[in-house]
């Protein structure tokens, strides 16, 4: 079975400051996927980065990073520069390889950015 | 067209009412999601439908019926539903014939049981 915990239900961060959600995972599986989901207020659910297992270099998309430790089952995203348009719920999602169909989903985390 | 509609946007029902949720993409997407989300929780998967057919079915109750018409369109049936269905219920999409699959999600509709 895989498990995604995330365990700081909220943070807040200074706008233009630095901050990095936490995420663990648990999973058998050699072959699979992670993603940081951002759903703000009343808002649509998007993907905000994704990496591959197999790859070992960490994905980037503008300010938004990860820091993948895979022997730690580590999956850590952070947002440089820090926008009030980032305020937002930040799930971390797994998915095993295979075209599993399946997401696991942390229970999320509440960033709020303060001008 | 890279995104992911769903009708109606708000919806209130009484417990003997039966309506209907409808989700599109135009992606070219095979594979379509239901899920049911509580405020402050993550997504809870509900179905899962791979080339139109049903593929996953959490042990979601009868009252909750889906249907996919064709490959673009994904339909929830509501009937006799209680209460604590009351809930945001969000359509995805994901190409279903990659390694991953990346899923888009709609913006949902905001069901209220009375």
């Amino acid at each position: 079975a895989q498990t995604v915990t995330q365990s700081q239900p909220e943070m807040s961060v200074q706008e233009a400051e630095t901050v990095t959600l936490s995420c663990t995972y648990d999973t058998s599986e050699s072959d699979y996927y992670l993603f940081w989901y951002k759903q703000p207020p009343s808002r649509q659910m998007i993907l905000v980065i994704r990496q591959e297992a197999y790859k070992q270099q960490n994905a980037t998309e503008n300010r938004f990073s990860v820091n993948f430790q895979k022997a730690a089952k580590s999956f850590s995203l952070k947002i440089s520069d820090s926008q009030l348009g980032d305020a937002a719920m930040y799930f971390c999602a797994l998915e095993a390889g295979g075209g599993s169909e399946k997401l696991v989903f942390g229970k999320g985390m509440k960033l709020t950015v303060n001008p | 067209d890279t995104e992911v509609t769903q009708t109606p946007k708000h919806l209130v029902m009484g417990m003997t009412n039966k309506k209907s949720l409808k989700c599109e993409q135009h992606m070219g997407h095979r594979a379509m999601y239901w899920y049911k989300q509580k405020a402050k929780k993550p997504p809870e998967l509900m179905f899962v439908y791979s080339y139109e057919k049903l593929s996953i079915n959490e042990s979601v109750p009868s009252r909750f019926s889906p249907e996919c018409p064709n490959s673009s369109l994904l339909n929830l049936h509501l009937h006799a539903l209680q209460p604590e269905d009351s809930a945001l219920y969000l359509c995805a999409s994901s190409p279903g014939d990659t390694d991953y699959n990346e899923q888009f999600f709609g913006p949902g509709t905001r069901l209220t049981v009375l």
